[in-house]
Parts: structure tokens; C-alpha cells; sequence
């Protein structure tokens, strides 16, 4: 069983809708972080949270400590959010800093 | 552009060749870390480092990989007798420690592809 384990793995929407994709963890953490990556490779960083709640434009992303789960949300989505979205953790009391990620969740918007 | 950079962006060698791939972090940053990431994977790391001392090695990373940070700023990751399995997209990602805890936000480079023919 892999350390990170994201859901859905493939999610097709359609513009507009409300999106969430779920990130469940096994590990003790110091941190989350959600990322995005585009076709072409290239990785942003979107969120990094160790407890509550963080909100950047049309993400939102929550994490709940005590069941090692945490959500990434996408209001109003468009073709434009289309994209792979990886949750990665720091594992607490581990490697300093170096990132262990999920499969990420390949998200398809459709207009 | 001040963000992350490698060097190349893709890769095609044959089986047995060796290559040699550059990073160069964000300026101020002084960890710089390596990733691996395979067809349809979440990445998975492979080496990092704090300045210029490699600190930590993945187990994926064979005798045939050796990376490098010289001078504290540019990494190279080489790669001798290259097998098709090595083909992957290669990440690069540096990010700045603070004091009191390391774990920080990391920025990723746009990753060098390589294809093992």
C-alpha cells in the first residue's frame, strides 16, 4: 500500500462544476502539499498546510490531522484547471524535507 | 526568469551511453533536491542536498547514478550505461530552509525527459 493515496485517479467535468479530489496519507506528517503539473512536465506549488484550511482564488484545500486525509477543492472549474494534481507529504521525523508523493489525480474540464 | 532551471529539456540516447543532467536552483535557496518520475507516477525522490553536502540517497538511486552539487549553487545528476528503465522524466526542485525547520515550500524546475533507446 502506497504511503499517499489520492482519489479519484481520472476526474472529467464539466466547466463550472465543483471539484474535489481526496488525498489520504498512512505517515506522520510535518506537512501536505498539493501540486499541479501540466502536460509538458513542468510542477507548481499550490498549497503546503500542516492543520485547517487554505483558500487561493478558486482552491481550496483542508486537511484534517487526526484522519490523515485532506481534500483539494476547485470552485467554478474551467478548461484552464485542467491539469494532473498531486498531494506529496513531508513525512515528520523523516528525510529533511524531501517530498513523498501520490499517484495524482489526472482532472479533465470540459467546456 | 529567477525560478528553477534544468539543462536539457529532453534526452534520446542509446542503451550504454552515459548523460549528464544540470539544475540550477533558485539562487538564494540552499536545498536542492532530485526526483524521478516514471509514465503515469507520482514522482519519487531520489537525492537531496543542503549546500553542497549530499545528505540523503534513495535506494532507487543504483551505482550507476551520482549527482553533485560542487559549490553549493548548480546540481549535475549523471547517469552512466544507461538502461531503458532509467527512461523518466527527471525533477529538479531547490527550496530554503528556515530556521527552526526544514520543511518548506519546495519550487520544482521544468524537468529534463529522458528517453533510453
Amino acid at each position: 500500500k502506497n504511503e499517499v493515496e489520492q482519489s479519484p485517479q481520472n476526474l472529467t467535468a464539466q466547466e463550472g462544476e465543483f471539484i474535489t479530489i481526496n488525498c489520504s496519507y498512512s505517515v506522520g506528517i510535518s506537512a501536505l502539499h498539493w501540486l499541479q503539473q501540466h502536460p509538458g512536465g513542468g510542477i507548481v506549488s499550490l498549497f503546503m498546510l500542516s492543520s485547517g484550511k487554505k483558500k487561493h482564488g478558486r482552491l481550496i484545500a483542508t486537511i484534517n490531522i487526526q484522519e490523515k486525509h485532506s481534500s483539494l477543492h476547485i470552485t467554478a472549474s474551467h478548461p484552464r484547471d485542467s491539469a494532473v494534481y498531486i498531494c506529496a507529504v513531508t513525512n515528520y521525523g523523516g528525510s529533511q524535507g524531501n517530498l513523498i508523493f501520490g499517484k495524482g489525480t489526472k482532472l479533465s474540464v470540459k467546456p | 526568469d529567477t525560478g528553477v532551471s534544468q539543462d536539457p529539456r529532453h534526452k534520446i540516447t542509446k542503451r550504454g551511453q552515459n548523460v549528464t543532467f544540470r539544475c540550477d536552483p533558485i539562487s538564494e535557496h540552499n536545498r536542492l533536491y532530485w526526483y524521478r518520475q516514471t509514465l503515469g507516477q507520482g514522482p519519487e525522490f531520489l537525492t537531496y542536498f543542503q549546500n553542497e553536502a549530499q545528505l540523503e540517497k534513495s535506494r532507487l538511486l543504483s551505482d550507476r547514478f551520482s549527482a553533485e552539487r560542487p559549490k553549493g549553487s548548480f546540481s549535475t545528476l549523471e547517469i552512466q550505461r544507461t538502461e531503458q528503465g532509467d527512461s523518466a522524466m527527471y525533477l529538479c526542485a531547490s527550496s530554503a530552509s528556515l530556521a527552526g525547520g526544514p520543511y518548506n515550500e519546495q519550487f520544482f524546475g521544468p524537468g529534463t525527459r529522458l528517453t533510453v533507446l
